[in-house]
């Protein structure tokens, strides 16, 4: 079966750094997804990996292992505004999306 | 319009009763899509459809159905409402079928 594994919860202080992690097996791969929700909203959009390494896009990034079938998304200098749920994806070989269940982060001043 | 719209943004339905869900993207994207939310779970795909015309079952099809007649307009159908069909449903567009997806404000739906 396909299966995405991120933990449910994370507590991180304003100002310091926080990764989360995502451990992904999915028949077939064709990138993956993270996307940043707030409570009652939509998810959007914040990285996109589909070959090994780092990505880097201002305070987030998000790296990839395919051969580990592993990624994180990394936050710096956190800001109270990043707490949110933060969603992992994995593109099958019928690109379609498949979620984890989402990790909840929660900035303390 | 601007961006991806659903309608309504919430509804409480008597069981048995049949719900339309709409959605409506002005970004001419070829893909859309039809998520439930449920607490604990993540995102699941009802229904897709990759281009005007078509559509596809996702992974929780079972007592819904779809229609893309146009690019623009993906309705979903609760044809006769259980209440294990209470959720958040999220409709979604992509460009291509291998691109990111961007996503309507959701639709909270309460079955009793």
């Amino acid at each position: 079966g396909q299966n995405i594994d991120q933990p449910t919860e994370m507590t991180a202080t304003e100002g310091a750094i926080v990764q989360i992690n995502c451990t992904y097996q999915t028949s077939g791969f064709n990138g993956l997804f993270w996307y940043q929700q707030h409570a009652g909203e939509a998810p959007t959009f914040l990285s996109y990996n589909v070959l090994d390494g780092l990505e880097e896009k201002g305070r987030f990034s998000s790296f990839l292992s395919r051969s580990k079938g592993y990624s994180y998304l990394l936050l710096k200098e956190l800001q109270m505004k990043d707490s949110a749920s933060y969603l992992c994806a994995v593109m099958d070989s019928n690109y379609q999306l498949i979620w984890g269940a989402g990790t909840k982060l929660i900035i303390k001043p | 319009i601007a961006g991806i719209t659903q309608a309504p943004t919430s509804q409480i339905l008597a069981a048995g009763r049949r719900m339309t869900l709409r959605c409506t993207q002005d970004m001419r994207h070829n893909a859309m899509y039809w998520y439930r939310q449920d607490l604990g779970l993540g995102l699941r795909l009802i229904h897709y459809s990759n281009t005007a015309g078509t559509t596809g079952k996702g992974e929780v099809p079972d007592g819904y159905s779809v229609s893309r007649a146009n690019t623009d307009d993906f309705p979903l159908t609760l044809a006769s409402a259980v209440p294990s069909q209470t959720s958040v449903y999220f409709c979604a567009s992509s460009p291509g079928t291998n691109n990111e997806q961007f996503f309507g404000p959701g639709t909270r739906l309460t079955v009793l």
